[in-house]
């Protein structure tokens, strides 16, 4: 199985561009979740969904749309990219099995740079 | 929004030194606790998961503990190895669809 991938793998944007970072997981997993990663912040949750068709805001949504039209994939749309946006961000899953105890697979990571 | 800290920021160790550190938790509203292993240019993995006040986890030199009463959780490794180096994420899991992760402690362990 390849578990989470994400392309692409590094992107440069101007400001102002639009773009879909993809996500792709064959783990069948119901949860999805995006994060970005910032120096010295941590993972911050952009969108998640919790199953096909259903998806919600996380703690830093502004400048972000998701869709969840399919179990396996999970792409985010960048409207108008901002030097803002400038992280790295990463996909990842988990089965909704165990709704307190699931542990999330990450993909691999995109690095954009909105210059 | 919750807040999920973690201390120190980075740590540096000579091989085959035991070390540990902290990761700091809203105690309300708390339902796991979640530790991950995250190596440059990798995607995090997880270590361990954890429910119960007095959880203690165990994976080969390194084990967690974890006190939901007062809002923390230590993990240890004893007796590091370069291939620990590492970023040590911990991630506290306030409702069923959402968690907060923590900054993060890197870790260099000099040969």
């Amino acid at each position: 199985n390849a578990g989470v991938t994400q392309t692409p793998k590094f992107r440069i944007l101007k400001i102002g561009q639009s773009m879909t970072l993809q996500c792709t997981q064959d783990m069948n997993h119901n949860y999805m979740y995006w994060y970005r990663q910032d120096p010295g912040m941590g993972l911050k949750l952009i969108y998640y969904s919790v199953g096909a068709g259903i998806t919600d805001k996380g703690e830093v949504p502004n400048g972000y749309n998701v869709s969840r039209s399919t179990t396996e994939d999970f792409p985010l749309r960048l409207e108008l990219a901002a030097p803002s946006q400038t992280s790295v961000y990463f996909c990842a899953s988990a089965s909704g099995q165990g709704a307190f105890t699931d542990t999330q697979y990450f993909g691999p990571g995109t690095r954009l740079t909105v210059l | 929004i919750l807040n999920v800290e973690q201390s120190p920021q980075s740590l540096h160790v000579q091989e085959g030194d035991s070390t540990n550190f902290t990761c700091s938790f809203p105690s309300s509203n708390f339902y796991a606790l979640h530790w991950y292993r995250w190596e440059t240019a990798k995607s995090p993995e997880a270590l361990f998961v954890m429910t119960l006040n007095g959880d203690e986890k165990k994976k080969g030199r390194i084990s967690a503990t974890l006190n939901t009463k007062e809002g923390y959780s230590y993990l240890y490794i004893k007796g590091s190895q370069p291939e620990d180096s590492a970023t040590y994420l911990c991630a506290s899991k306030t409702s069923y669809d959402k968690v907060i992760f923590g900054p993060g402690t890197s870790l260099s362990v000099i040969p």
